[in-house]
């Protein structure tokens, strides 16, 4: 069973510049959420989709936004990039009906770097 | 705001000691407890998960935790430690029936010394 996709793996951008992140979750999860790791800030949850429909929304600028298909792949988006945002972006998915059972599964995340 | 600690960002164990991290929640109501664990340059990997199911949980790699409400912990340890455990562990949980995100403690870092 393949585990959940994130593309590209490494990524550089200019200040000022958008950025689009994907991610495919496991076949059959309709739950996609995201999460920004820093070192100084840790694991920061960015936004969570089910059925093409956002869910909850974590604590962060317009300028990062996402959306989810209905095949459930989602993408992240953020416009006019900051140094800041430079970090490890993490997706994760779960069959929505079972997360606190089951848990997440998450990728091997993209690796963002803003210059 | 409700959330989860991990005291120590940085533990460092003997080849063959026991490990123990600590994980501390912040509700009077028990939420649902995961343990990560991350390598360099990778994702997430789920170690163990509690869900009222049992208060001692095993996990993979040999690791264990046990949930303990009057503390409102959630330690994970190991018997003896081994040099593939050196790796960022990360204690999570999820309040309110899962209708709220997963929400990380900050992280502490296993170091294993030969």
């Amino acid at each position: 069973k393949a585990g959940v996709t994130q593309t590209p793996r490494y990524l550089i951008k200019t200040r000022g510049q958008q950025v689009t992140l994907s991610c495919s979750p496991i076949s059959g999860h309709r739950s996609v959420s995201w999460y920004q790791q820093t070192p100084g800030q840790g694991l920061q949850f960015l936004f969570e989709y089910f059925s093409e429909t956002q869910r909850n929304k974590g604590n962060f600028p317009g300028r990062f936004s996402g959306r989810q298909f209905s095949n459930s792949r989602s993408e992240m988006n953020v416009s006019t990039l900051e140094l800041g945002d430079s970090a490890l972006y993490l997706c994760a998915s779960s069959p929505l009906t079972a997360i606190t059972n089951y848990g997440y599964t998450f990728g091997s995340g993209t690796r963002l770097t803003v210059v | 705001a409700q959330s989860v600690t991990q005291l120590g960002s940085h533990v460092s164990v003997s080849e063959g000691a026991l490990v123990l991290l600590r994980c501390n929640y912040s509700s009077s109501v028990p939420p649902y407890l995961f343990w990560y664990v991350q390598y360099p340059n990778q994702g997430l990997q789920l170690l163990l998960k509690y869900t009222s199911a049992a208060t001692l949980v095993k996990g993979i790699n040999g690791f264990e935790a046990e949930f303990k409400k009057s503390e409102t912990s959630f330690h994970l340890t190991k018997p003896s430690a081994h040099m593939s455990d050196a790796a960022e562990y990360f204690c999570a949980v999820i309040y309110n029936s899962g209708n709220t995100p997963l929400v990380f403690g900050k992280g502490t870092r296993l170091s294993v010394i030969a």
